[in-house]
């Protein structure tokens, strides 16, 4: 089975630009959470959903947002980019939102803001 | 959500018994201890997790605690490819809005030695 994919792998872009980054979750998969890893403050949530509906959000400015499909691929997108968003943007998927239900990340999309 | 205390770094001998060492003192009844690490600049990988009781797979062992302030896991022979940031997690309660995100602290760093 194949495992989480996101795209694209490697992005730069410049201050007060927009960016989406995409994530397609193990197929069958339902629950699709995204972190952002920073050398500074370590792996940090930003928010899961499942069914097409944001069920949590972690403490980031409303510059972050996401939203999933109904075929449960999911996309984020910062908008006003600083230089401070630049990291590593992770997807994880899991079969339904639930403890007992491990996550499995992908390879992460490396941001540079410029 | 439970807090984790974790060792910065640990050594281990290649072909020896890596047993990393995490306390989560606060942990309430139905909340799942979670093991994952990530190995450089790749997204983290999941390796095990439990509620009460010890559990084994291909990849590890988790042995908690009876109090279950505290776990241990054990990567029986350990490889030079298992040099990595190893972090324990505590999550849930299942069935609380937490259930989707995982809280990673600054882990352990075990560095497998030939």
């Amino acid at each position: 089975k194949a495992g989480v994919t996101q795209t694209p792998r490697y992005l730069i872009k410049t201050r007060g630009q927009q960016v989406t980054l995409s994530c397609s979750p193990i197929s069958g998969h339902r629950s699709v959470s995204w972190y952002q890893q920073t050398p500074g403050q370590g792996l940090q949530f930003l928010f899961e959903y499942f069914s097409e509906t944001q069920r949590n959000k972690g403490n980031f400015p409303g510059r972050f947002s996401g939203r999933q499909f109904s075929n449960s691929r999911s996309e984020m997108n910062v908008s006003t980019l600083e230089l401070g968003d630049s990291a590593l943007y992770l997807c994880a998927s899991s079969l339904v939102s639930g403890s007992d239900y491990e996550q499995y990340f992908g390879p992460g999309t490396r941001l540079t803001v410029t | 959500d439970a807090k984790t205390t974790q060792p910065p770094s640990m050594d281990c001998a290649e072909g020896r018994a890596a047993n990393l060492p995490c306390n989560h003192s606060t942990i309430s009844g139905n909340e799942y201890v979670y093991w994952y690490r990530q190995i450089h600049s790749q997204g983290p990988q999941y390796i095990i997790h439990g509620l009460k009781n010890n559990e084994t797979n291909e990849m590890a062992s988790l042995i908690i605690t009876e109090d279950r302030k505290s776990s241990t896991l054990i990567l029986p022979h350990a490889t030079l490819r298992d040099t990595a940031v190893y972090y324990c997690i505590v999550r849930g309660p299942h069935g609380s809005s937490n259930t989707g995100k995982l809280i990673f602290g600054q882990g352990t760093t075990l560095q497998v030695k030939p």
